[in-house]
């Protein structure tokens, strides 16, 4: 299994409270991106980093930051939570041109009351 | 509207039936991946398709990517308990990356 590890794993928090989801990687991949899932929606896109310091919108970007500084880490930020938010987060890296084949990190189930 | 339409949405066999997951979009994809979802886990990639036409083989399951690369298909060949799951389809469009919604397989023994 690729080396990627998400954090905290789940998560109650209130609307209108800042909340940073931790994706860290052992595999030196180039590519890090953040996903939402919910029921009807699948998987969707919220935000990519192609290297340090390089970061790209995704489908779902609204309400959503994200931070690289180092190649391991990619931060996924809400700045003030709503329960639209409420959903599971996936981390995935990849090493390829892009969008080539990624690897997904075990999830973090976030609940915004 | 999903760009890319996944049927049928859920699918529930006896072990050693086959079957087949479809993948669709109106749109042109540079390339095609298969992924499996269990409870509680991150999605597993399968294969990924590339070429106008591709068949690809991983045991029993078959991964065809259609000519024009707008649709694919997965085809199961006896299926077995260990193949329940959620398959997703994802691709490239250009500069953003889509996944489908999905198909909940679910083989009885």
């Amino acid at each position: 299994d690729a080396g990627i590890t998400q954090s905290p794993r789940h998560k109650v928090t209130e609307t209108g409270t800042p909340v940073t989801l931790r994706c860290h990687q052992t595999e030196n991949h180039r590519y890090m991106y953040w996903y939402r899932q919910d029921p009807g929606h699948g998987l969707r896109l919220i935000h990519y980093s192609y290297g340090v310091k390089d970061t790209d919108k995704g489908e779902v970007s609204d309400g959503y930051s994200v931070s690289r500084s180092k190649t391991e880490d990619f931060l996924l930020t809400l700045e003030s939570a709503t329960s639209s938010q409420t959903s599971v987060y996936f981390c995935a890296i990849g090493s390829g041109q892009g969008w080539d084949e990624q690897y997904f990190g075990p999830g973090t189930r976030l609940t915004v009351t | 509207t999903q760009l890319l339409e996944q049927s049928p949405q859920f699918l529930s066999i006896q072990e050693g039936e086959n079957l087949t997951v479809y993948c669709n979009s109106s749109s042109v994809f540079s390339s095609l991946q298969w992924y499996r979802q269990e409870p509680g886990e991150g999605p597993v990639l399968l294969v990924t398709v590339v070429t106008g036409g591709e068949v690809k083989k991983l045991k029993r399951l078959t991964f065809q990517f259609g000519d024009a690369r707008k649709d694919s298909s997965l085809h199961i060949t006896a299926a077995q308990p260990g193949d329940t799951g959620l398959y997703l389809c994802a691709g490239p469009p250009g500069n953003q990356f889509y996944f489908g919604t999905g198909t909940s397989l679910t083989v009885i023994p």
